[in-house]
């Protein structure tokens, strides 16, 4: 069965540091990743995705993520964090193995709180 | 844009209430989802749907049920409320096609709360 672990359930940094988001995840197949983000009262947005190729996958508002097999982990990344980052992220795996429609796992969310 | 629009924001049930969740997406989607939130689980498929009148069961069904009768619009039903359903619960439609690699789009959410 596929899954995903998020290590850390809450990150503070300082605005204009660097950050970086932790995701495991459990597939038997090749994985397609994917990082959302859900600002407070909002629904969830894509941030990134990867299904093959370049390991290193760019996104909007400045993030990336790397996909390491080696180490079944999809870290997210932003060089310096603005205030209005903070927000609750969620990593996902997903792919064509399982049931014949596949489906999107979630890890557990990780709450990032920006301090001026 | 997608935009993917949830009835209520907000609702208040009573135990044993049949509640309804409408779901409507404007993007011609064939795949629709249903999901709740929770803090510390993340979000957990309850239902999705991949055609009109097609659904399958996601991981947890139970105390659930869902309809769609036209393919903009999936609504999920909680045939009698219990108080272990309070939470948050996301609508999301994306592309046809295997749903482990579509990109899906997200409403706003409504916040269930059962007394």
């Amino acid at each position: 069965a596929q899954s995903v672990t998020q290590p850390d359930i809450h990150i503070t940094v300082s605005e204009g540091a660097s950050l970086e988001l932790r995701c495991n995840y459990s597939y038997g197949a090749t994985p397609y990743l994917f990082w959302y983000v859900q600002s407070p009262g909002q629904g969830l947005q894509l941030l990134l995705k990867y299904f093959s190729g370049d390991t290193l996958v760019q996104g909007i508002k400045g993030f990336e993520a790397e996909f390491k097999r080696s180490q079944s982990s999809f870290n997210l990344r932003k060089p310096s964090v603005h205030w209005s980052d903070a927000a609750e992220y969620f990593c996902a795996v997903g792919g064509a193995g399982g049931t014949s429609y596949g489906k999107l796992t979630f890890g557990q969310g990780t709450i990032l709180t920006v301090h001026p | 844009d997608v935009k993917v629009t949830q009835s209520s924001r907000y609702l208040v049930k009573r135990t044993g209430e049949k509640v309804f969740l409408e779901c409507v997406q404007d993007m011609d989607h064939e795949n629709m989802f249903w999901y709740r939130q929770d803090p510390g689980l993340g979000l957990r498929l309850i239902y999705f749907s991949y055609d009109v009148k097609m659904k399958e069961k996601g991981d947890i069904p139970e105390g659930y049920s869902v309809s769609r009768e036209k393919k903009e619009r999936f609504s999920l039903i909680l045939e009698s409320a219990s108080t272990n359903q309070t939470s948050m619960y996301l609508c999301a439609s994306s592309l046809y096609g295997l749903a482990g690699y579509n990109e899906q789009f997200f409403g706003p959410g409504t916040r269930l709360t059962v007394l």
